[in-house]
């Protein structure tokens, strides 16, 4: 199957900083690509859906102001948290898919995200 | 909106044993997609098994298979001679046909499978 690199896997950061998750497709082009998170346990909540080229499509209750999401080509997708804090502290994990039509999704390696 | 349901938070499985996990959904559209991911230790989500609304044959993969009930709205995964490996959380997603839906997956809560040797 396709694969989606994700950047980095793990980070520590401290409260009030920002920090940035890089979602690649190295080997197809990504035209829609999804954000998630997951809590220990649990399941994956979609955090919201980005197309190249456009603005991202958030879910009812994610603060599109502090988790910043940009898909600027069409195999790079990014999501920045800002101003973070310990309550963001979570697994974070990209999937992308090549075209409406082909159905499946491939997933990043996920990022887990510490705010200290 | 569709809802995927996992009843079955957790189930164990003797090696080589026969084990099936339960799910069931809910939508009232015609043309969707069903799957089974495994998330093993790693956190790595992956594709297990998919399944379109459309066809009444059961997919299969080697030891993977699945029991598609279309007007049950259930669709259950059997993992035949199972072995280590296959221990991991296993997710039941769904996917709308529809071209509006943005081609989002619902995931279920998750079934925590343990293989005991």
């Amino acid at each position: 199957g396709a694969v989606v690199s994700q950047h980095p896997s793990r980070v520590i950061c401290k409260s009030g900083t920002s920090v940035k998750i890089e979602c690649r497709s190295l080997d197809f082009q990504a035209t829609t690509m999804f954000w998630y998170r997951q809590f220990p346990k649990k399941s994956l909540m979609l955090m919201a859906t980005s197309n190249e080229g456009s603005k991202a499509t958030y879910e009812q209750g994610v603060e599109k102001d502090k988790f910043l999401i940009n898909h600027a080509s069409l195999t790079l997708s990014t999501l920045t948290v800002t101003s973070a804090h310990p309550e963001d502290s979570s697994f974070y994990i990209c999937s992308a898919r090549q075209g409406f039509l082909n159905t499946e999704a491939f997933f990043g390696q996920g990022t887990r995200l510490t705010v200290v | 909106a569709q809802t995927v349901t996992q009843s079955q938070p957790e189930m164990s499985v003797q090696e080589a044993e026969t084990v099936t996990l339960s799910c069931t959904y809910d939508t009232s559209e015609s043309d969707y997609y069903l799957f089974w991911y495994k998330q093993p230790p790693s956190r790595q989500m992956i594709l297990v098994i998919r399944q379109e609304a459309y066809k009444q044959q059961n997919a299969t993969e080697n030891r993977f298979s699945v029991n598609f009930q279309k007007a049950a709205k259930s669709f259950s995964l059997k993992i035949s001679d199972s072995q280590l490996g296959d221990a991991a959380m296993y997710f039941c997603a769904y996917r709308s046909g529809l071209r509006t839906s943005g081609s989002r997956l619902t995931f279920g809560e998750g079934t925590q499978l343990t293989v005991n040797p």
